[in-house]
């Protein structure tokens, strides 16, 4: 149980174009998503924390704009990034609660690889 | 502010017995995770732990004592495939999830 499925797992586009990347729980309900970013060799870094039906909060420093954020339904979870650029490239893994309390874990997706050249 | 802290890289010999702390301090606690993350992979639920004690589930164990502010994961008969990093993290009175930057774990034959 508690599957998380993200994709597309690696994405490689140009410079200025806009991935948008979809976090589905597929054997639960979810009113919260997480988004992380992860550089290599460094620790997850939280971006933004995704509530179902209301608008994400993000951390500081990252700009709500260019990290698109919709979480319609109790199972998905979407992230733009708009007009991605080279420093965008980065490991992004979501994750998912299920709703059965505030202290249940977090599960992961498999995590999209995005290069921008 | 809140703060975790875990070893950057530890070592071990595969058969043997490891265990990687981690001490935190952050307003308030409802529960402490740790996760396993392989090079190039999401990170994986391992355990959870929110009483003082004990938990075993097969070779893994994971300790908490909250006076103390410390856990630690014990990991036994390790295997090669145990190579990986493992994360501690702790769950604030918000319910915010606070990262350890991860233990890097090196198995040699």
């Amino acid at each position: 149980g508690a599957v998380v499925s993200q994709h597309p797992s690696w994405v490689i586009c140009k410079s200025g174009t806009s991935v948008k990347i979809e976090c589905r729980s597929l054997d639960f309900q979810a009113t919260t998503m997480f988004w992380y970013r992860q550089f290599p060799k460094q620790s997850l870094m939280l971006m933004a924390t995704s509530n179902e039906g209301s608008k994400a909060t993000y951390e500081q420093g990252v700009e709500k704009d260019k990290f698109l954020i919709n979480h319609a339904s109790l199972t998905l979870s979407t992230l733009t990034v708009t007009s991605a650029h080279p420093e965008d490239s980065s490991f992004y893994i979501c994750s998912a609660k299920d709703v059965g309390g505030d202290n249940q874990p977090q599960h992961f997706g498999d995590g999209t690889r995005l290069s921008i050249l | 502010g809140q703060n975790i802290d875990q070893p950057t890289e530890m070592t071990a010999t595969e058969g043997a017995i490891v265990q990687i702390n981690c001490t935190y301090q952050t307003s308030g606690f409802n529960g402490l995770f740790w996760y396993q993350q392989h090079a190039g992979e999401a990170p994986t639920f391992l355990s959870y732990n929110v009483l003082d004690g004990l938990e075993e589930k097969g070779r893994f164990s994971s300790f908490l004592s909250r006076s103390k502010g410390y856990s630690y994961l014990l990991l036994k008969e390790l295997q090669m495939k145990d190579s990986a990093s493992y994360l501690c993290a702790v769950m604030d009175s918000n319910y915010q999830l606070i990262w350890g930057a991860g233990t890097k774990l090196i198995i040699k034959p």
